[in-house]
């Protein structure tokens, strides 16, 4: 079956430091990959995403590359904000699993001034 | 585009009632909506797929008896949580999936429910 495992948390970084939060997959067919972002007490929101190999999904300094060789989507962020403390899942969605999305478990960030 | 809303944000209940919380594609038509639950700190966990028309697919170890969903149009689906005890307490999110969009899904805002 599909997994997804992340990076463990939490993650604790100064205003500006740089980001890197790991994710590799396993997927029996040919998923999407995406980074969903969820601030406390509110839904998932979509970072970014990559829909084939070698695609680069990009969103608000936020970068994932799909590296189907290691199968990973890598999550970077050059100087993160205090505003950028929140929990990131990375997920996968196999049209061959009827759509359904396979979540990791979620790593949660926090950016001090 | 393509906004998910949840109603009610936030609910208490006495145990033994039964709540509905719905889930709405605002600006476009949702043939498959899925049901997540998350415990604190944790991640989502699928409980059904809903599809309009159509009975919902459960995962293994959820209880349809105990979560009907209904999906009765295209932007519509609900979740009943029937004669709710303290351990349903939980946060339930709701997306909606767009054919055409590399399934993509569009998540709603989220549902607290407290079961006292």
């Amino acid at each position: 079956g599909n997994s997804v495992t992340q990076m463990e948390g939490p993650v604790t970084l100064s205003e500006e430091a740089f980001l890197t939060i790991n994710c590799t997959y396993t997927a029996t067919g040919y998923p999407s990959l995406f980074w969903y972002v969820q601030y406390p007490g509110e839904g998932l929101q979509l970072l970014l995403k990559a829909t084939k190999a070698d695609d680069k999904g990009s969103n608000k300094g936020f970068e994932a590359t799909y590296r189907k060789e290691t199968t990973s989507f890598h999550l970077e962020k050059g100087s993160v904000q205090v505003s950028d403390s929140a929990v990131y899942f990375c997920a996968l969605s196999d049209i061959t699993n009827a759509g359904k999305s396979t979540f990791g478990d979620g790593t949660t960030l926090t950016v001090k001034p | 585009g393509a906004v998910v809303s949840q109603h009610p944000s936030w609910v208490i209940c006495k145990s033994g009632t039964s709540v509905k919380i719905e889930c709405r594609s605002l600006d476009f038509q949702a043939t498959t909506m899925f049901w997540y639950r998350q415990f604190p700190k944790q991640s989502l966990m699928l409980m059904a797929t809903s599809n309009e028309g159509s009975k919902a697919t459960y995962e293994q170890g959820v209880e349809k008896d105990k979560f009907l969903i209904n999906h009765a149009s295209l932007t519509l689906s609900t979740l009943t949580v029937t004669s709710a005890h303290p351990e349903d307490s939980s946060f339930y999110i709701c997306s909606a999936d767009t054919s055409g969009h590399y399934n993509e899904q569009f998540f709603g805002p989220g549902t607290r429910l407290t079961v006292l």
